[in-house]
């Protein structure tokens, strides 16, 4: 079974532009949580997306924002970036009416210069 | 609001030693408790899941256990290995609606 796959795997970006993450969850999972892990802080939730519904967010501005398709794969849009947006980007999936674990994919690394 | 809190912060022991990892958080009405690794720059590997009714999990040379009512949970590595160097992140959700919120990790070191 394929794990949750993170595309790409390194993002460099210029303050200002817009990047764009993606993640696909393991075949059956509906749910999509992004996770930001910037560097010696801790992981902080970002948004979570369910049956292509944003269900929660975390406590981030506007500009971060994504979507869920049919499929549910996701993707995260980060706008005008700003230099303290560089950090590890973690997707993870889970199969919420049967309470399993999260699984989470190998992650994007933003940097933005 | 659920906080998760990871002691020691480092952890440092020679290899084939017997070690405690601790967990707390503050809010007893979790869903349940899950135990990640984390390598360097790396994604998280999950380790071990515990659902709120339960009490402990095991694989391997790796045992959870879970209080609820203490608000706590510790991982156990029994004879421990150089790879096992890596960060410990502890997790809990809410509830079926929540998601996971995490501690700051104890880095683990096992030295040769």
């Amino acid at each position: 079974e394929a794990g949750v796959t993170q595309s790409p795997t390194h993002l460099i970006k210029t303050r200002g532009q817009q990047a764009t993450l993606r993640c696909s969850p393991i075949s059956g999972h509906t749910s999509v949580y992004w996770y930001q892990q910037a560097l010696g802080l801790g992981l902080q939730f970002l948004l979570w997306y369910d049956e292509g519904e944003e269900r929660n967010r975390g406590n981030f501005p506007p500009r971060f924002s994504g979507r869920q398709f049919p499929n549910y794969s996701s993707e995260l849009n980060v706008n005008a970036l700003e230099l303290e947006d560089s950090a590890l980007y973690l997707c993870a999936s889970c199969d919420r009416h049967r309470g399993s674990g999260y699984t989470f994919g190998s992650g994007t690394r933003l940097t933005v210069v | 609001k659920q906080e998760v809190t990871q002691i020691p912060a480092a952890l440092s022991v020679p290899e084939g030693e017997n070690l405690v990892l601790n967990c707390s958080f503050t809010d007893s009405a979790i869903y349940n408790l899950q135990w990640f690794r984390q390598d360097p720059g790396k994604g998280l590997t999950s380790l071990l899941l515990i659902q709120s009714s339960q009490r402990e999990q095991t694989s391997g040379r790796l045992n959870a256990s879970l209080d609820k009512s203490s608000g706590r949970s510790t991982l156990y590595i029994a004879a421990s290995q150089p790879g096992d160097s890596a960060t410990y992140l502890c997790a809990v959700k809410g509830g079926s609606q929540g998601n996971l919120i995490f501690g700051k990790g104890t880095k683990l070191s096992v030295k040769p």
